[in-house]
């Protein structure tokens, strides 16, 4: 069964570094998201992304985020200059044109030190 | 803007029945989900019900929608300890790209 993988599974970084998530949705999918999910919190929507370009973005997505869809198969979230609150589990989905359901990827744990 | 609400914790008895209920304000959502999510791992679609329905059921699963309250709940019949993990309640509204709006999340506890 196709799914979303994403990479790293564990990133840990200095504050201030950049960082790039990556992230492989399933075949064929036509939208792209990435959400968060701090420690004890709840899972919180960062953006989403069709037709190569931004759909929506909530208050989080700040200037020092960007995706970027860089070829056919992978689709990438960076921070610019991380800060030690970005330190979370983001979650790349995926969904296909006429699909309820967005899969979800299993998450990169980023700890930023 | 959306907001979805749900108990922290439950814990129940193996072979006991689970109730987990939510309540959400967006009177537009259309698709009300259920995630389960196990320690260090991502997130799993359990069910989904839209709007326009009161109750859906999958197996052991019965999800009951109370539209004029706002409120959803999941059952788990025979809950078993691999039941155990987060639930969250999640929302989004057709149109537009779909983003989903998770609830806090409600720790199921499931004793032997």
């Amino acid at each position: 069964e196709p799914e979303v993988t994403q990479t790293p599974s564990h990133q840990v970084t200095q504050m201030g570094q950049e960082v790039i998530l990556r992230c492989v949705p399933i075949s064929n999918h036509l939208y792209f998201y990435w959400y968060r999910q701090i420690l004890g919190q709840k899972v919180e929507f960062l953006v989403s992304f069709y037709n190569n370009e931004i759909s929506e973005k909530s208050e989080i997505f700040d200037d020092q985020f960007s995706v970027e869809r860089p070829d056919g198969s992978n689709f990438t979230l960076k921070i610019r200059s991380t800060k030690l609150e970005d330190s979370a589990m983001y979650f790349c989905a995926s969904r296909d044109r006429g699909d309820d359901e967005q899969y979800f990827g299993p998450g990169t744990r980023l700890t930023v030190t | 803007g959306e907001d979805v609400e749900q108990s922290l914790f439950l814990s129940v008895r193996e072979g006991d029945s689970s109730v987990i209920n939510c309540t959400y304000t967006d009177s537009s959502s259309t698709y009300l989900y259920w995630y389960k999510q196990e320690p260090g791992a991502g997130l799993q679609l359990l069910t989904y019900i839209f709007s326009n329905m009161d109750m859906k059921q999958d197996q052991r699963l019965t999800v009951l929608l109370n539209k004029k309250d706002k409120h959803l709940s999941l059952r788990i019949a025979d809950t078993q300890t691999g039941d155990s993990a987060i639930y969250f309640c999640a929302e989004s509204t057709e149109g537009g790209y779909q983003k989903v709006t998770f609830g806090t999340g409600t720790k199921l506890q499931v004793i032997p």
